[in-house]
Formats: structure tokens, sequence, C-alpha cells
């Protein structure tokens, strides 16, 4: 039972670039969120989604899109990279919103 | 909506001593409410969590927290610190009647235990 888990862990990219986060869980929860870290200002949503097949938008979507095509995967995508987007990238899911399980993260450098 | 308020960017106490993490929150109806832990370079990890009952809620590695409805707090307890308690800690709250199953969280908590 791995919980679960993103890739990758670590990557740089260079302004305009595109790239995707994988995140995967194997407890078979219906909710998963991406949220991105930044110093002093927390966790914050970018996107959600509750069920295999629907995407919500969370606090700060712009720049990101989402997919969801299976249920124990969550894609968190970024078409055109900015330096803005430099962060640590957490995903997580839950059984009916409650308990978060949160991987292990990756770290994002846009030069 | 819902919001949640840690009011210390850093709290530090010496090994030995009790700790306290300070929460407070806001919310139409009744909340449910978390504590998440995150060590260096990991994710969060989960510590306890209120939802309905007792007050005081026991969590992971002799964490505890009180629910207080009158002061809308929920502040994290340990009686005795140790250095590896030294992490980062996240207060969360979902509004239970608001049919949403989105969490908002705190800014977070640095605590660092002195030896």
């Amino acid at each position: 039972n791995a919980g679960v888990t993103q890739t990758p862990k670590f990557r740089v990219l260079k302004t305009g670039q595109s790239m995707t986060l994988l995140c995967a869980q194997d407890m078979n929860h219906e909710y998963m969120y991406w949220y991105r870290q930044d110093p002093g200002m927390g966790l914050r949503l970018i996107h959600y989604s509750v069920g295999e097949g629907t995407t919500a938008k969370g606090e700060v979507p712009d720049g990101y899109n989402v997919s969801r095509l299976k249920k124990q995967n969550f894609l968190l995508g970024l078409e055109s990279a900015a330096p803005s987007q430099t962060s640590v990238y957490f995903c997580a899911s839950s059984y009916g919103g409650e308990t978060q399980y949160f991987g292990p993260g990756t770290r994002l450098l846009v030069l | 909506a819902q919001s949640v308020a840690q009011p210390e960017d850093q709290v530090n106490v010496a090994e030995g001593n009790p700790l306290t993490v300070k929460c407070t929150y806001s919310v139409s109806g009744n909340p449910y409410l978390f504590w998440y832990v995150q060590y260096p370079n990991r994710g969060l990890q989960f510590l306890l969590k209120y939802i309905t009952g007792d007050n005081l809620v026991k969590g992971s590695y002799g964490f505890e927290a009180e629910f207080n409805k009158s002061q809308t707090s929920f502040h994290l307890k340990k009686p005795s610190a140790l250095v590896s308690d030294s992490a980062l800690y996240f207060c969360a709250v979902r509004d239970r009647q608001r049919g949403s199953y989105i969490p908002t969280f705190g800014r977070g908590t640095s605590l660092i235990v002195h030896p």
C-alpha cells in the first residue's frame, strides 16, 4: 500500500515550457486535490476532483489544468510555465472529504 | 465562508516543557477540525481530528487538541515536547453544513523545540 505518490520529485523548467505532474493513490479515494506551498503562504488549493471525470477550480487555478481520467490518478498540467509557478506542489486524496493523505511533493523551479 | 487562523508564525519551547500551538476558526455551521504536521522536505501527515463528541481529542505522537466551541478554537497541545517534534504544523477546518468537501488550511506554525 503505497498511499499517495507523486512524480517527478524535482524538475527544472525554462519559462514557456510545459510539463505534467502525476499523482497516484491506491486507497480508492474519491476526492483528490492539488496544492501549492510557498513560504509564508501556507497551502493553496489549485484544483480538485470529487470523482473520476470531474474537476473543479480551487483558490489559485490560473495557469494550471487538470485531468482525472482514472479514479486513482490526478494529473496537473502547466501549459506555459512562468517563474511565479516556482513552488512545491502537493497532491492529496481523501475519502468523503475528511482526513487527507498527502504525497511527498514535487519541487518545481521555473527559470 | 470558512476560515482558520494560526496567530503564531513560530513557537519556541524547551525540550520537556509543555507546548501549545494555537488555532482559531470560523464556519457557518459545525466544524470538522484537523491538525497536520509537516517535517522538512516531506508531505503533510495527519495528526488528529475533531468530528463530534468528546472535546478533547488524542492523536499521534502524544499530541492532543481541545475543541472549544465558545472560543472557536482548536489548540494543539503536548505535555512534554521533544526535539523531534520540531516541524511545521497546520490547522484545517471544514464546515459540515456547507456541503463542500474542501477544507481550508491555516498558514502554518513552525514549532522549534530546543534541547
